[in-house]
C-alpha cells in the first residue's frame, strides 16, 4: 500500500523567511499528488495539486508555490513567509481510479512568527 | 466554484449519545469519501458512497449518500470517547482530479 513521508514533523520560522517542505511517496507510481493546508481547527484548503512531473495547478493565490521534481516527490515552498501562512500543511495522494482513497502525510505544524 | 459545507461546524454530545453530521455539496457528485482526524493527526479514510442513495454502515457509524448525490451524512451510534475527532466528507470536482473537502464537524464525547 502506499505510504506518504512527510517532513519535519514541526517548523517555527520568521517572517520574510523562505520554506521548503517536502513529500515523498512510496507503494505507487505516477500518483496525483496535493497539498492542503488546515488553520486550527478549520478545514483543508487545497492549494496545489499535480497531476505528473512538472505539472501544477494552484488553487489559491499567495505567496506559495509547488515544484514536482520526480514522479514521487512533491516540494512546497515559499521565498519570504508571511504571519497568514502558519498553519497545518498536509501533503496527499491519489492513484488516480474513482474507488481509491485519499492518503495523507502526517503533516507539518508551521508557525510562523 | 464547488463547495462543501457541513453542519453542525461543532458537537459536543455525552457518552452513549447519538451523533450526526450532514455533507451538502454545490454542485453533484460522482461518489464522496468521508474521512476522520483526530486531534493532532492527519485526515484518515473512513469510507466511499457511489450509488445514489446508497446507505453503508461500519459498526457504529452509517453513512448515507442522497438520492440526487448533492448530499450525505454521517449517523453514530451510541458515542464513545474513541470517536473524538473531526469528521470530514471530501467529493471530487467534477472533470478535474481536485478533491474537495467539507468544512468539517468536530465532536466531543463528554465521558
Amino acid at each position: 500500500s502506499q505510504t506518504i513521508h512527510q517532513w519535519p514533523a514541526t517548523l517555527v520560522q520568521p517572517v520574510g523567511s523562505p520554506l521548503s517542505l517536502e513529500c515523498t511517496v512510496e507503494g505507487t507510481s505516477n500518483p496525483n499528488l496535493y497539498w492542503y493546508r488546515q488553520a486550527a481547527g478549520r478545514g483543508l484548503q487545497l492549494l496545489f495539486y499535480s497531476v505528473g512531473i512538472g505539472q501544477i495547478s494552484s488553487e489559491v493565490p499567495q505567496n506559495l508555490s509547488a515544484s514536482r521534481p520526480q514522479d514521487r516527490q512533491f516540494i512546497l515552498s515559499s521565498k519570504k513567509l508571511l504571519l497568514s501562512d502558519s498553519g497545518f500543511y498536509l501533503c496527499a495522494c491519489w492513484g488516480g481510479a474513482t474507488n481509491e482513497k485519499l492518503f495523507f502525510g502526517s503533516g507539518t505544524q508551521l508557525s510562523v512568527l | 466554484g464547488q463547495q462543501v459545507m457541513q453542519i453542525p461546524q461543532y458537537q459536543h454530545v455525552q457518552e452513549g449519545e447519538d451523533f450526526t453530521t450532514y455533507c451538502n455539496s454545490s454542485t453533484t457528485l460522482s461518489n464522496i469519501q468521508w474521512y476522520k482526524q483526530r486531534p493532532g493527526g492527519h485526515p484518515v479514510f473512513l469510507i466511499q458512497l457511489v450509488k445514489s442513495g446508497e446507505v453503508k454502515k461500519q459498526k457504529r457509524l452509517t453513512f448515507q449518500f442522497g438520492e440526487a448525490k448533492k448530499n450525505s451524512s454521517l449517523h453514530i451510534t451510541a458515542t464513545q470517547t474513541t470517536d473524538v475527532g473531526t469528521y470530514f466528507c471530501a467529493g471530487p470536482n467534477s472533470g478535474t482530479y481536485k478533491y474537495i473537502f467539507g468544512t468539517g464537524t468536530r465532536l466531543k464525547v463528554l465521558a
